[in-house]
C-alpha cells in the first residue's frame, strides 16, 4: 500500500534555530499534502494544503512567513519552521493524496515528527 | 463551514465488551465522507473506516462498525469485544466532497480510550 515516509521523527532544536521536516511519497504521486500540527492531547490542526508546483494554502491563523511549505515535486513536501520558538513545540504529521488512487479514503499519513524548541 | 464534534473526552471500556465513541457531524454539502482514525501513542494515524454520505448501509471492518444516522448527523464508532491493544486515542474525521482525497480533511477533538483487564 502507500507508504509516506517523514523525517525526521523526532528534533530538538535551539530557539531561533530553523528546522526542516520532510514528507516523501514511497510509492505514489502525491498531488496534494496537507500539514497537520497537534499540541499534546488535542486534535489534528490542518495548517495548510500544498498541490505540486503551486503555492500551499494556510490555514486562517497560520502565519505563513514562519511556517514555509514547499511541494516542489510529486514525492517530496517540506515543512520548514523558521526562527523556532518554544511555542513552536508540537507534533508536526503529513498527510498525502495519490493522483491515481481510486478509493474514497485516499489519505495516506506520515509517522510524524516531534519538535521541541529549547 | 464543516465540523466534527466529539463529546467523550476519554472512554472506558472492559476487555471483551463492545464501546461506542460518539461523533457529530456538521456540513452544508450533500457530498460528504465520514472517517475514524485510532492514533496509538506512537502517534501515527491508523485509518479503521469511512461512510460515504450516499452509503445507505453502515460500514464495518472487522471489530469496527460505524453507526451512520444521517438525519441526526451522527457517525458513532462501535468496537466489538475490545482488546487491550484498542487502547489509543480516537479522531472521527469529515471530507467535503466524496471524490479521492484532494479536500481537506477536519478532525474532531478526539476520544481517548482506556480497555481494562
Amino acid at each position: 500500500g502507500a507508504v509516506v515516509s517523514q523525517h525526521p521523527s523526532w528534533v530538538i532544536c535551539k530557539s531561533g534555530t530553523s528546522v526542516k521536516i520532510e514528507c516523501r511519497s514511497l510509492d505514489f504521486q502525491a498531488t496534494t499534502m496537507f500539514w497537520y500540527r497537534q499540541f499534546p492531547k488535542q486534535s489534528l490542526m490542518l495548517m495548510a494544503t500544498s498541490n505540486e508546483g503551486s503555492k500551499a494554502t494556510y490555514e486562517q491563523g497560520v502565519e505563513k512567513d514562519k511556517f514555509l511549505i514547499n511541494h516542489a515535486s510529486l514525492t517530496l513536501s517540506t515543512l520548514t519552521v523558521t526562527s523556532a520558538h518554544p511555542e513552536d513545540s508540537s507534533f508536526y504529521i503529513c498527510s498525502a493524496t495519490d493522483r491515481a488512487d481510486g478509493t474514497v479514503y485516499g489519505y495516506t499519513f506520515g509517522s510524524g515528527t516531534r519538535l521541541t524548541v529549547v | 463551514a464543516q465540523k466534527i464534534t466529539q463529546t467523550q473526552p476519554g472512554m472506558f471500556v472492559q476487555e471483551k465488551e463492545a464501546v461506542t465513541l460518539d461523533c457529530t457531524y456538521d456540513t452544508s454539502d450533500q457530498s460528504y465522507g465520514l472517517f475514524w482514525y485510532k492514533q496509538p501513542s506512537s502517534g501515527e494515524m491508523i485509518f479503521l473506516i469511512y461512510q460515504g454520505s450516499y452509503d445507505e448501509q453502515n460500514a464495518t471492518e472487522g471489530r469496527y462498525s460505524l453507526n451512520f444516522q444521517k438525519a441526526r448527523k451522527s457517525a458513532n464508532l462501535v468496537i466489538s469485544a475490545s482488546q487491550l491493544g484498542d487502547s489509543a486515542m480516537y479522531f472521527c474525521a469529515m471530507r467535503e466532497g466524496l471524490g479521492g482525497g484532494y479536500n481537506k480533511l477536519i478532525f474532531g477533538a478526539g476520544t481517548r480510550l482506556a480497555v481494562h483487564p
